[in-house]
């Protein structure tokens, strides 16, 4: 199926750092979802939103839904070590289809 | 509230043989859950749409024949990999989807590990 964009792949900041990382789409969606996902866990959901240019918040995470329904992105504050994972977006369409990003691994470096 | 369980966590099973991985919504109802497989360092990839008390729904490429879904109540789906073989060994991750109350998002199990010797 298909897959969203993300970027970038990876990425190495040093602990209290802010992070950046988004997604974009050729497809508009009604719902951008953001994930995180620990080795060898499920994603957990991290922030939905649910209208376009809706800005959101969840402690130290932002996350925009795009103007145009095509994109994302996915900010972090004051990075910490636990928050070293892959995170991934996720787009739904109005079919209810779900679409996943190609991930964005984050290293924190203490 | 929304969690997901998976059993087990983790399988190690022999050529030939089959397994089951169940999938559970605990505190919610899930019309629709799905199935997915993910490689390491790689996305997930989907499998399958189950809809309770229907046929589930194939991506291309995946053999139904194989991966058998069964959705059998609106809290549990669970996925059946039949004589299994080495390159099935991967991580299976499946997914519910919230009722529209809670905002159709999919809340995610903690993923079956699935390793064929």
């Amino acid at each position: 199926g298909q897959q969203l964009n993300q970027s970038p792949q990876s990425m190495f900041i040093q602990e209290g750092e802010d992070v950046s990382m988004n997604c974009t789409s050729s497809s508009i969606f009604n719902t951008w979802l953001w994930y995180k996902q620990d080795p060898g866990e499920g994603p957990v959901l991290l922030i939905a939103l649910y209208k376009a240019g809706e800005l959101t918040s969840n402690g130290r995470l932002t996350a925009q839904f795009g103007i145009t329904r095509k994109d994302s992105f996915l900010n972090i504050s004051a990075s910490i070590p636990s928050d070293v994972g892959i995170y991934f977006c996720a787009g739904q369409s109005w079919g209810n289809q779900f679409y996943f990003g190609t991930g964005t691994s984050l290293t924190v470096i203490p | 509230g929304a969690v997901v369980s998976q059993h087990p966590s983790w399988v190690i099973c022999k050529s030939g043989t089959s397994v089951k991985i169940e999938c559970r919504s605990l505190d919610f109802q899930a019309t629709t859950m799905f199935w997915y497989r993910q490689f390491p360092k790689q996305s997930l990839m989907l499998m399958a749409t189950s809809n309770e008390g229907s046929k589930a729904t194939y991506e291309q490429g995946v053999e139904k024949d194989k991966f058998l879904i069964n959705h059998a109540s609106l809290t549990l789906s669970t996925l059946t990999v039949t004589s299994a073989h080495p390159e099935d060994s991967s991580f299976y991750i499946c997914s519910a989807r919230a009722p529209r109350g809670l905002g159709y998002e999919q809340y995610f199990g903690p993923g079956t590990r699935l390793t064929v010797t």
